[in-house]
């Protein structure tokens, strides 16, 4: 069975500090990865996936097969960065998997 | 555009009584996900469309819950009767096809409280 794993529900950290959002997963096959935001107020929207391999807002996550993780990074942190954060998932049968979400508090 | 939308955005009521929600996908976007979302926890998928099919329902308790887009375009998701564990937000999002990889388009959710 698939299944994302955040293992942390609060996370917080001062303006400018690196920031990393953990993500494993389970699958035995050759998932997408994705991380989706939503912002106080806002909808959940998607903030990068890994097939893109871009970095958006300063953020980037690697796929490491090896480990089956998919963490977020950032290297300075910034308060406009608060949000709940959910790494995703979806199979060859397009079924999606969320995990329960990290919610990251940047402190000024 | 407006994206996803998505009515009411806050819903009431008493314990067996039916509910309905409506979720208007992102002009030509073909597939269309209905999730439930309980607190602290992240969204579930109950059912995905593609255009009018239901191609995975998988996780939708048909016992109590019912889902239909007609015409491929607009879709409702029903429960009758609600149960008090049914209090939770149910989003709706599209994408532009269901291939593996594409971006989900979230809507703004509905609140469900049952009594």
């Amino acid at each position: 069975a698939q299944r994302v794993t955040q293992p942390e529900k609060l996370l917080s950290v001062f303006k400018g500090a690196p920031v990393e959002l953990k993500c494993n997963y389970s699958y035995s096959g050759s998932p997408e990865l994705f991380w989706y935001v939503q912002y106080s107020r806002q909808r959940l929207q998607l903030l990068l996936r890994h097939i893109s391999r871009e970095s958006i807002k300063g953020f980037t996550a690697d796929l490491n097969k090896g480990e089956t993780s998919f963490h977020l990074k950032k290297p300075f942190a910034q308060e406009e960065d608060s949000a709940m954060y959910y790494c995703a998932l979806t199979n060859t049968g397009n079924q999606f998997y969320f995990g329960t979400g990290t919610s990251l508090t940047v402190i000024p | 555009e407006a994206g996803v939308v998505q009515s009411p955005r806050y819903k009431i009521i008493e314990k067996k009584q039916p509910v309905a929600f409506w979720c208007n996908p992102i002009s030509g976007h073909n597939t269309l996900y209905w999730y439930l979302q309980n607190l602290g926890q992240g969204p579930e998928l109950l059912i995905r469309y593609e255009n009018e099919e239901a191609v995975d329902d998988s996780q939708l308790p048909k016992d109590r819950f019912s889902a239909e887009r007609l015409k491929g375009v607009d879709s409702t998701l029903k429960i009758q009767p609600a149960e008090l564990g049914d209090s939770a937000v149910y989003l709706c999002a599209s994408s532009l096809d269901g291939r593996m990889g594409g971006e989900q388009f979230f809507g703004p959710g509905t609140r469900l409280t049952v009594l």
